[in-house]
C-alpha cells in the first residue's frame, strides 16, 4: 500500500495565525482529498486536489503530483478550525490511503 | 438532505453479541467503502465495494461482513464481538474514484 505521512503531528495555533500542513506520499496517486475531522468526529471534506492548487475561503490547498506532496494552507485560524486534518490519496483500485492526521488546536 | 447516513451514531453491546451498522447513500455513486478509526485516530480501509467486485483488507478478520442489498446500502455485520472491535466505523461513497464521501461514523463500544 501506499504510506503518507503528515506534518507536523501536532499544532497549536494562536487565533489568527496562520499555518501549512504537509501531506506526502510515498507513491503517486491519482486522487487526494483534505479532510477535516471536527471535534464531534464529523469528517467534513475540505478539497478534492488531485493536483493543482485551490482556494476555499481562508482554506487553501496545493498538489504537486510529481514530486508526490500537498499543502493545506491556513489563514487568519479561528477556534472553529481546531480539530484534525487528515490527507488521503488512491492510485489504482477503490482505496483510499489515509495519512495519521495532525492535530491542530486554536486557541484565542 | 444527508449524502451519506449510517446508523446508530452509538452502540454499546456485550463481548460475543453480533451487531450490525447500516449505511445508505443518495449520491448516486458505485462505490462504498468501509473504514475503522483506532483510537489513536488511524483510518484504514476494511472493505471497498461496487456492483461487481468486494475487495476485502486481508487484516480484517471474518467475523466482519458487508452486505449490500443494492447498490445504495453497505451494511457492516459483526458477529461475535470482542473489546478490541471498540472503534469508530465510518462508511463512505464515491463515484468512479472520484471525490469520496463520508457519514458520521458509528462509535462501537464493546464491554
Amino acid at each position: 500500500g501506499i504510506q503518507v505521512e503528515q506534518s507536523p503531528p501536532d499544532l497549536i495555533l494562536q487565533e489568527g495565525a496562520n499555518s501549512t500542513l504537509r501531506c506526502n506520499f510515498s507513491d503517486s496517486v491519482n486522487n487526494l482529498q483534505w479532510f477535516h475531522q471536527n471535534p464531534w468526529g464529523q469528517l467534513i471534506n475540505l478539497f478534492y486536489i488531485p493536483s493543482g492548487t485551490k482556494q476555499n475561503g481562508r482554506l487553501s490547498a496545493t498538489t504537486v503530483a510529481t514530486e508526490r506532496y500537498s499543502l493545506l494552507y491556513i489563514s487568519s485560524s479561528q477556534t472553529t478550525d481546531s480539530g484534525v486534518y487528515f490527507c488521503a490519496g488512491r492510485r489504482t483500485g477503490n482505496q483510499f490511503y489515509f495519512g495519521t492526521g495532525t492535530s491542530l488546536t486554536v486557541i484565542p | 438532505d444527508t449524502a451519506v447516513s449510517q446508523t446508530p451514531k452509538y452502540l454499546v453491546t456485550q463481548m460475543g453479541n453480533d451487531k450490525s451498522i447500516k449505511c445508505e447513500q443518495n449520491l448516486g455513486h458505485d462505490t462504498m467503502y468501509w473504514y475503522k478509526q483506532d483510537s489513536k485516530k488511524f483510518l484504514k480501509i476494511m472493505f471497498s465495494y461496487n456492483n461487481k467486485e468486494l475487495i476485502i483488507n486481508e487484516t480484517v478478520p471474518n467475523r466482519f461482513s458487508p452486505k449490500s442489498p443494492d447498490k445504495a446500502h453497505l451494511n457492516l455485520h459483526i458477529n461475535s464481538l470482542e473489546l478490541g472491535d471498540s472503534a469508530v466505523y465510518f462508511c463512505a461513497s464515491s463515484q468512479a474514484g472520484a471525490e469520496a464521501f463520508f457519514g458520521q461514523g458509528t462509535r462501537l463500544t464493546v464491554v
